[in-house]
């Protein structure tokens, strides 16, 4: 148990839709990232949000935004859904201070199908 | 294009064997960490090696770091069925406050059978 948790499980969108997916970070860290997984592969960095702030993004799309509140949730949103954002997402959350970067621990992730 | 790249894809062996997993990259990390991920569930941190040449042991898991911190392998002694799974290595570079993002290989996935 990382004390990380994400919601819902499961979630099957049509093309075209909008999702927002949740994910409750453990106490006290200020750091959430997010990451796609897609079948068979390794996580993809999406971005990151430090303070609630973004703090870095990988290589995807506008229409997939987020926000982190102070009470430790973050949020992934995606508009136009497309068949390739089937995936697990998963949320990591850690703490960034003093300039160092302690472990991320993930959450079990949220499997999206996309039809 | 995953900037690690892990091999091999796919093993499948007979409890008791050993096995190497390798991860591979053109690019220095300031660290490198190996993840073991079950069905349903997300990453779980199994080792951190910082220093280049680091060697870090893990009962029967031992985890190696390259001397240009570029490359990483896994070896597991005597393989048991609970060892199954997707293992993922994954590199961070920078960290602190200009973001500790991780950069997975594409993962290996085991089977070990009875």
């Amino acid at each position: 148990e990382t004390g990380v948790t994400q919601s819902p499980t499961h979630l099957i969108k049509t093309r075209g839709q909008q999702v927002t997916l949740r994910c409750s970070s453990q106490s006290g860290h200020n750091t959430v990232s997010w990451y796609q997984q897609a079948l068979g592969q390794g996580p993809q960095f999406i971005f990151q949000y430090y303070r609630e702030e973004e703090n870095g993004r990988g290589n995807f799309p506008p229409r997939f935004s987020g926000l982190q509140v102070p009470n430790y949730s973050s949020e992934l949103n995606v508009n136009a859904l497309e068949l390739d954002d089937s995936a697990l997402y998963l949320c990591a959350s850690s703490i960034i201070s003093g300039g160092a970067t302690d472990t991320q621990y993930f959450g079990p992730g949220t499997r999206l199908t996309v039809l | 294009t995953q900037l690690l790249e892990q091999s091999p894809q796919f093993l499948s062996i007979q409890e008791g064997e050993n096995l190497t997993v390798y991860c591979n990259s053109s690019s220095v990390f300031s660290s490198l960490q190996w993840y073991r991920q079950e069905p349903g569930e997300g990453p779980v941190l199994l080792v951190t090696v910082v220093t280049g040449g680091e060697v870090k042991k893990l009962k029967r898991l031992t985890f190696q770091f390259g001397d240009a911190r570029k490359d990483s392998s896994l070896h597991i002694t005597a393989a048991q069925p609970g060892d199954t799974g997707l293992y993922l290595c994954a590199g961070e570079r920078g960290g602190g406050n200009a973001g500790n993002m991780l950069t997975f290989g594409g993962g290996t996935r085991l089977m070990v059978k009875p």
